[in-house]
C-alpha cells in the first residue's frame, strides 16, 4: 500500500533560521511528487512538482528535492509570512488513476 | 483567470439529512477531483471524473456519497442520511488531464449535528 509520512508534524522557526522539512514515501510507480501550502481556512496551493529522483525545484525562499525514497522542502531564511502547512502528495500508478495521496503535513511557524 | 470555485463555503446539517456541494472547476481543465480533509487527517480522494470516462469511485466511503459532473464542468457531490463523520471539509481540485499539477478550491466546511 502506498504511505506518505511527513515529518516533523510542528516546526517553529525564527525569522532568518533555515530549516528542512521531509517526506518520505513508499509507492509503486511514482508518477509524481507534489509539495502544496495551505493556509488556515484555504484549500491547498500548488508549489511544486517533481517527477524523478535527483530533480530540484526552486520558488523564491523555497526549494525542493527528490530522491527514490523522499522529497526534502528547504526554506532559506524563512520569513513570518511562509507559516502554513506545507503538504506532500504522490500520484502513483499503483492508485486511483491519477488521484493524489497526501501525508498529514507539516505545520509551519515562523516567528519574528 | 479565475480558479476552482465551491459552494456554500460552510454548511450545517442535521443527522440524517442528505446534503449537496457545488464545484466549479477551472475553465478547461478537464480533469476533476474531490477530496475530503478530517480534522488531524490528511486528504482522502474520494472521486475522479476525466472528460466523457467513466468517473474512478473507488474512494468513495459509502453508498452515501455519490458525486456527478457535467461534460466537463460543474460537479455535484452529494451525501446521503449524513452522519456525525461526515463533518469535514470537503476540497474540489482541477487539472488540465490527469496527470497535470491540480489547482484546489478553498473547500466546503461540513459540520453535521
Amino acid at each position: 500500500e502506498d504511505q506518505v509520512t511527513q515529518s516533523p508534524e510542528a516546526l517553529r522557526l525564527q525569522e532568518g533560521e533555515s530549516s528542512s522539512l521531509n517526506c518520505s514515501y513508499t509507492v509503486s510507480g511514482l508518477r509524481g511528487l507534489f509539495w502544496y501550502r495551505q493556509d488556515p481556512g484555504k484549500g491547498p496551493e500548488f508549489l511544486f512538482t517533481l517527477y524523478s529522483a535527483g530533480e530540484e525545484k526552486e520558488k523564491e525562499r523555497l526549494k525542493a528535492t527528490l530522491t527514490k525514497k523522499e522529497s526534502f522542502l528547504h526554506i532559506t531564511a524563512p520569513k513570518p509570512e511562509d507559516s502554513a502547512t506545507y503538504l506532500c502528495a504522490v500520484q502513483a500508478g499503483s492508485n486511483s488513476g491519477y488521484a493524489l495521496n497526501f501525508g498529514k503535513g507539516t505545520s509551519l511557524l515562523v516567528t519574528p | 483567470g479565475a480558479g476552482v470555485s465551491q459552494s456554500p463555503s460552510n454548511k450545517v446539517t442535521e443527522k440524517g439529512k442528505d446534503v449537496e456541494l457545488r464545484c466549479d472547476p477551472i475553465s478547461g481543465h478537464t480533469a476533476l477531483y474531490w477530496y475530503r480533509q478530517r480534522l488531524g487527517q490528511g486528504l482522502e480522494f474520494l472521486i475522479y471524473f476525466q472528460g466523457n470516462s467513466a468517473p474512478d469511485k473507488s474512494g468513495l466511503p459509502s453508498d452515501r456519497f455519490s458525486a456527478e459532473r457535467t461534460g466537463e464542468s460543474v460537479s455535484t457531490l452529494t451525501i446521503q442520511r449524513t452522519q456525525q463523520e461526515d463533518s469535514a471539509v470537503y476540497l474540489c481540485a482541477s487539472s488540465f488531464g490527469g496527470h497535470g499539477e491540480q489547482y484546489f478550491g478553498p473547500g466546503t466546511r461540513l459540520t453535521v449535528t
